[in-house]
């Protein structure tokens, strides 16, 4: 399977807890997107990598939520101190700047639920 | 930023046409996505509109008017397997050309028999 992949498909934590998710992006994409999905919406962006370098962060995002890139590759999403408002779904997406890098490439998502 | 409108829901039947719409305000555009998801999985690209008009894809075509702030989706031959959420997404090209998209709410269509 060479789709994007994110681990792990579903997280229930409590309240007040760490959570980490992880994105591995399709191989020869250089640009990763990580957005939030709520039942009845569309996805919202949350924050952009092109290689390492963190280009773009949504005001959405708290300083409790930190996402890296650190070889390029794979990144992670943490959540410091979960809180009910953070249930949602996690989407991972990749791109390619080859050739205009038009469409992205979304995973499976991530389900959090903080009770 | 970024303000996209389309319906909530449309109701068709098998084997019929639909159109659904897409109204966007911008403060930059680089391009209308349209997605489709069904439910419980991610979103998969359908089709990509920069230049105005009709960009035809098999069943699906897209218009996009950028003066009107305005795109369509047109979904030919429906089948049951059509039923699913369609997003109407935005690229706002101020980003440091970094592809973000902006996504409506979704269309939930329903095809019946």
């Amino acid at each position: 399977d060479t789709g994007v992949s994110q681990d792990p498909r579903h997280k229930i934590t409590k309240r007040g807890q760490n959570v980490t998710f992880r994105c591995d992006p399709i191989s020869e994409h250089n640009r990763l997107y990580w957005y939030r999905q709520t039942l009845g919406q569309g996805p919202e962006f949350l924050t952009y990598f092109q290689n390492e370098a963190q280009l773009e962060k949504s005001r959405l995002l708290s300083d409790r939520f930190s996402a890296e890139r650190p070889k390029g590759s794979f990144s992670t999403l943490e959540i410091q101190r979960t809180e009910q408002g953070d249930s949602a779904m996690y989407l991972c997406a990749s791109s390619s700047l080859a050739g205009g890098g038009n469409e992205q490439y979304f995973g499976p998502g991530t389900r959090l639920t903080v009770t | 930023g970024q303000n996209i409108d389309q319906p909530t829901e449309m109701t068709a039947t098998e084997g019929a046409i639909v159109q659904i719409n897409c109204t966007y305000q911008t403060s930059g555009f680089n391009g209308l996505f349209w997605y489709q998801q069904h439910a419980g999985e991610a979103p998969t690209f359908l089709s990509y509109n920069v230049l105005d008009g009709l960009e035809e894809k098999g069943r699906f075509s897209s218009f996009l008017s950028r003066s009107k702030g305005y795109s369509y989706l047109l979904l030919k031959e429906l089948q049951m397997k059509d039923s699913a959420s369609y997003l109407c997404a935005v690229r706002d090209g101020l980003t440091g050309g970094g592809n973000k998209l902006t996504f409506g709410t979704g269309t939930q269509l329903k095809v019946e028999l």
